[in-house]
């Protein structure tokens, strides 16, 4: 049991609409990070937040978006969805530092349509 | 730009036998490799990692071994079970000043029993 949990376990959604995923980080981690999984492919890194301020981002246009609360949780909104979209997103939460590791939760899958 | 390459992308083994995946990385500033094992419709769990002052780590049955000079490094599992089939992933963290992972691709293991 990891301890990170996220929100929704699963949604559909239309192309053009938007939406917020949520990730509740393990207990004492300061550190969210968020990574989209294509079916058949590794989770490829989408941002990080510490301390509620964005910390590096991956290769994503700005409509993907998110925000850390002060007690570490942590929300991923993406706007304008599009098919290509459709993804598992996983949360990974650890203490800040290159040897600390990332513990993820189990993801939500969104399907848009 | 930053890349993980993973191989096999599959790799059948009989039960009690032993398992190699291998992974090459490019940025050579990467110094932290975690390697997670993902079943089906889960996220990815830390099984083992690595530090790059280190050239060999061992858990029971898992251990992987790095070499630093040609950024390869690879998980072996010996005595394979049904419970080890699974998809693994290897991963590099760059140091960019984000503690982001690089994820391979993936290898799909089967244990045949």
């Amino acid at each position: 049991e990891t301890g990170v949990t996220q929100s929704p376990t699963h949604l559909i959604k239309t192309r053009g609409q938007q939406v917020t995923l949520r990730c509740s980080s393990q207990s004492g981690h300061n550190t969210v990070s968020w990574y989209q999984q294509a079916l058949g492919q590794g989770p490829q890194f989408i941002f990080q937040y510490y301390r509620e301020e964005e910390n590096g981002r991956g290769n994503f246009p700005p409509r993907f978006s998110g925000l850390q609360f002060p007690n570490y949780s942590s929300e991923l909104n993406v706007n304008a969805l599009e098919l290509d979209d459709s993804a598992l997103y996983l949360c990974a939460s650890s203490l800040s530092g290159v040897f600390n590791e990332q513990y993820f939760g189990p993801g939500t899958r969104l399907t848009v349509t | 730009g930053e890349n993980v390459e993973q191989h096999p992308s599959t790799l059948s083994v009989q039960e009690g036998d032993s398992a190699v995946i291998k992974c090459t990385y490019s940025d050579s500033a990467s110094n932290y490799f975690p390697w997670y094992k993902q079943e089906l419709g889960k996220g990815p769990q830390l099984i083992i990692d690595i530090r790059s002052n280190v050239g060999e780590k061992k858990d029971q049955r898992i251990a992987v071994t790095l070499n630093k000079t040609a950024k390869h490094f690879s998980l072996h599992i010996t005595e394979t079970q049904p419970e080890d089939s699974a998809v693994y992933f290897c991963a590099a963290s760059t140091t960019s000043g984000t503690y982001k992972y690089i994820f391979g691709t993936g290898t799909r293991l089967k244990v045949l029993a």
